[in-house]
């Protein structure tokens, strides 16, 4: 069955720096998400992402953030300038339609 | 907006006995989705099923069932005859048709002890 793959799964980073979260989604999908778990804490939505623009974004999904869909295949996150509260699991997710959504495995991010 | 609440944070059971999961939401849309997700200990999110708003129906899928209720926006979860594998945090979320992101409860913590 195909599947969402995230890489990598889990990324180390120093407080300040960029961070790139890469995701493969299934490849006849067409919609794009990225969600965000603090450790411990419930799954947050951050943004949708279709006919490559945003469609919704999150109040959490500030200027630091940005996705893009660079070649067809992959589907990034990217933090500007990473701080200590964006330590967290990241989720990317795609769908066919509207729903259902596939999740990875997610890419645990620690920001020291 | 969409809301969803899992009252229950912890649930601690003894293999073999029935647990249900609750979960209520809120929403202002007639056409929805609910669903759930099981988070393993270790961290990937597991679908285990979607309901839409017009669907009513109670599901059973093996020693898992589902019973949905619009009166009340309820969506809960049970799992009969627990076992230890089932020890996992529980998610169920809810998405609006007229736009795709998944709102998810805060989850409820599910430990079957042998």
């Amino acid at each position: 069955e195909p599947e969402v793959t995230q890489t990598p799964s889990h990324q180390v980073t120093q407080m300040g720096q960029e961070v790139i979260l890469r995701c493969v989604p299934i490849s006849n999908h067409l919609y794009f998400y990225w969600y965000r778990q603090i450790l411990g804490q419930k799954v947050e939505f951050l943004v949708s992402f279709y006919n490559n623009e945003i469609s919704e974004k999150s109040e959490i999904f500030d200027d630091q953030f940005s996705v893009e869909r660079p070649d067809g295949s992959n589907f990034t996150l990217k933090i500007r300038s990473t701080k200590l509260e964006d330590s967290a699991m990241y989720f990317c997710a795609s769908a066919m339609g509207v729903q259902p959504q596939h999740f990875g495995d997610g890419t645990r991010l620690s920001i020291l | 907006a969409q809301k969803v609440t899992q009252a229950q944070t912890e649930i601690s059971v003894v293999e073999k006995e029935d647990v249900t999961l609750d979960c209520v939401y809120e929403t202002r849309d007639t056409t929805y989705y609910l669903f759930w997700y099981k988070q393993p200990p270790s961290g990937e999110l597991v679908f285990l099923i979607r309901r839409n708003s017009f669907d009513e129906q109670n599901e059973i899928s093996g020693r898992y069932s589902w019973n949905f209720q619009k009166s009340t926006s309820s969506f809960n979860f049970t799992i009969t005859a627990s076992q230890v594998v089932d020890s996992a945090v529980y998610f169920c979320a809810l998405s609006e048709a007229r736009n795709n992101d998944m709102r998810f409860g805060a989850g409820t913590r599910l430990t079957v002890k042998p």
